[in-house]
């Protein structure tokens, strides 16, 4: 099945341990990119690649940062997560030119 | 700055009812726009419209684009309650057409449309 899968689905962490969220695409897609949900905000993009090692800043990249060494893997790292980084985090990927994303199911980050 | 306003933002209404979903937008260019469903899980796409005046329909979802005053609206007939979701709109800002610059979809605040039996 083509999809996009996320992990961890939920994770609860203190101030300052680093984590990292994994995200892969199993469709060959170019494109992959990480969004952050907040009540009120809407989709936010964070970073986005447009193929392996071309990595962008989003809207949103303080705190966060990205890596793309393999085409199918885009793993999301917070060095040291803050509480204003507790959000609903979502992968999605596309072929390069698509503008269809495919959403992973979301990841919920609680920083404590 | 590149803006996608959704109204209302939440909406309660009867299983068979006709719900109306509006999605205004302030974009420097525009490629197209896209609706998506966001149940418990992943967004899933619904409809991608590019030209003014053509209606997408799937089923009991239709959605139709207005270019000259700048949004679109979807619209659920004889709505079920798992219809119940947020509905998302996003604009595609990218200049031209191919692959141009980056793909950053801007996404609206949502609305979350409940369907009660």
């Amino acid at each position: 099945e083509a999809q996009v899968t996320q992990n961890p689905r939920y994770l609860i962490t203190v101030t300052g341990k680093k984590l990292t969220v994994t995200c892969s695409q199993n469709m060959n897609h170019e494109y992959m990119s990480w969004y952050r949900q907040d009540p009120g905000l809407g989709l936010r993009q964070i970073y986005y690649s447009m193929n392996v090692e071309v990595t962008d800043k989003g809207d949103v990249p303080e705190g966060y940062k990205v890596s793309r060494k393999e085409k199918r893997n885009f793993p999301l790292i917070l060095e040291s997560p803050s509480p204003n980084q507790t959000s609903l985090y979502f992968c999605a990927s596309s072929l390069l030119g698509a503008n269809v994303l495919t959403f992973g199911a979301g990841s919920r980050l609680t920083v404590l | 700055e590149d803006k996608v306003v959704q109204s209302p933002l939440s909406l309660v209404v009867h299983e068979g009812d006709t719900v109306t979903l509006n999605c205004s937008y302030e974009v420097t260019n525009f490629r197209s726009l896209l609706w998506y469903k966001q149940e418990k899980k992943a967004p899933t796409f619904l409809f991608m419209l590019t030209s003014s005046g053509i209606e997408k329909k799937s089923g009991r979802l239709s959605s139709i684009l207005d270019k000259k005053e700048l949004f679109s609206i979807l619209n659920i007939t004889a709505t079920q309650t798992g219809d119940s979701a947020i509905y998302l709109c996003a604009v595609d800002p990218t200049p031209g057409v191919g692959i141009q610059g980056a793909q950053k979809l801007v996404f609206g605040q949502g609305t979350r449309l409940t369907i009660n039996p």
